[in-house]
Parts: structure tokens; sequence; C-alpha cells
């Protein structure tokens, strides 16, 4: 079975420039995460998705930062513009729905690695 | 989320016991603990749970106190590939699986 899947795994662009990056989740899995990693600090949670619905988008930084999940499969998260502070590695995760009893488990992507210049 | 601290590094030789410990004395009770662990370059990986027994499987086992307000994580025959930063969380089981608060952890150096 596939493991959650990020890409790319890197991207560079310059500073006011769009990025969008995109995440599978384990097929099957309803919950689907966004977390990153800003390079010195700690991972922080960025918004939650239960299929398609936003269930948690407490900790997106702001408007600049668009996340979607048409359909409840893969999810895409959209920085426009970027600044030199959204640097850092992005990471996903999924896990199974609540009735399924095992969702306290979160499978995480390797991440994607952004650097903006 | 409760909040957790951990020792911020730890060596142990390469085919010891790795124990990691963590307080959480603001624990409630309807709070599990889990443990998570990043190896370098990877996203973080889900090692084990418990509430208030103890529990094993096949990665680790986990040792909490009977007043609950600490834990620690067993690794019990360390490899050189268990060095990473390892994540004690406290948190509501279920719920929604709200996000993960991931503190500053304890980076783990396996030595040969």
């Amino acid at each position: 079975e596939a493991g959650v899947t990020q890409f790319p795994s890197h991207s560079v662009i310059e500073k006011g420039q769009t990025v969008t990056l995109r995440c599978d989740p384990i097929s099957g899995h309803d919950n689907l995460y966004w977390y990153r990693r800003v390079m010195g600090k700690e991972i922080k949670f960025l918004l939650h998705f239960v299929k398609e619905s936003k269930q948690d988008e407490s900790g997106m930084p702001n408007n600049r930062f668009l996340a979607e999940r048409t359909g409840g499969t893969y999810s895409t998260l959209k920085v426009q513009p970027a600044e030199l502070e959204d640097s850092g590695v992005y990471f996903c995760a999924s896990s199974q729905a609540v009735s399924k009893g095992n969702n306290e488990k979160l499978f995480f992507g390797s991440g994607t690695q952004l650097s903006v210049l | 989320d409760a909040k957790t601290t951990q020792p911020p590094s730890m060596d142990c030789a390469e085919g010891r016991a790795a124990n990691l410990p963590c307080n959480h004395s603001t624990i409630s009770g309807n709070e599990y603990v889990y443990w998570y662990r990043q190896i370098h370059s990877q996203g973080p990986q889900y090692i084990i749970h418990g509430l208030k027994n103890n529990e094993t499987n096949e990665m680790a086992s986990l040792i909490i106190t009977e007043d609950r307000k600490s834990s620690t994580l067993i690794l019990p025959h360390a490899t050189l590939r268990d060095t990473a930063v390892y994540y004690c969380i406290v948190r509501v089981k279920g719920g929604g699986a709200d996000g993960l608060t991931f503190g500053k952890g304890t980076h783990l150096i396996i030595q040969p």
C-alpha cells in the first residue's frame, strides 16, 4: 500500500511568485493535515481536512495560504505570493476516519522543501 | 493539549536500550501519551501511544507512571537507524484527530 506522497520534494522560487504543493493521502483516509517546519523552529500544525471539508484551519499563517481538497482525495496548498519567511518544509499527513477507530495514527509524507529567495 | 518536557538530546550505544523520558505533569484524565519520531529528511513517524497501562509494539515500549505525570519510551535494542528526534505528545484521543502539537523533542543519537 502506498504511503502519503508529496510533490514536489523540493521547490525553489523567488519572492512574489506562486507555488502549489500537492499531497496524496493514503487511499481511504478521510483525515488530511498540513504541517510545516520553518528553519530552527518546531513543526507547526496548519490545517485539517475531513474529506473535502476544512475541520480546522487555525494554524494557517495568513491569507496568502490557500488549501483545497476537492473531492476529498488529494489536497493542494498554494502560497501566493510567496514571502521569504514561507521557506521551510511542508508536511502532509493522513489518518483514517474516527469511526474506524484508528485515527490517532497519523501517517506523514516526506515533505516538500520550499525555498523562497 | 498538555505541555510536555523532554531533554534536548541523549546518546545511546548501539545495541543497548534507549530510554527516553517525558514529563507531562498537567496531563488530563482523558489525554493519551503519543510518541512520534522524525528521522532526518523524512516526515514524522508514529511509534506508540498509551493512556495509563504500559504498551508494547514491534517498535518500542511505553512505560507510564501510575500518577501519569511522566512516561518513558524504550527502544530495546537501539540501532544506528534509530537516530532521530523523538517527540512526546499528549492529547485527547480521537475527537476528530486534531492537529498534533510538536515540541522540541529529544534528539537521540545512537553511537556505534
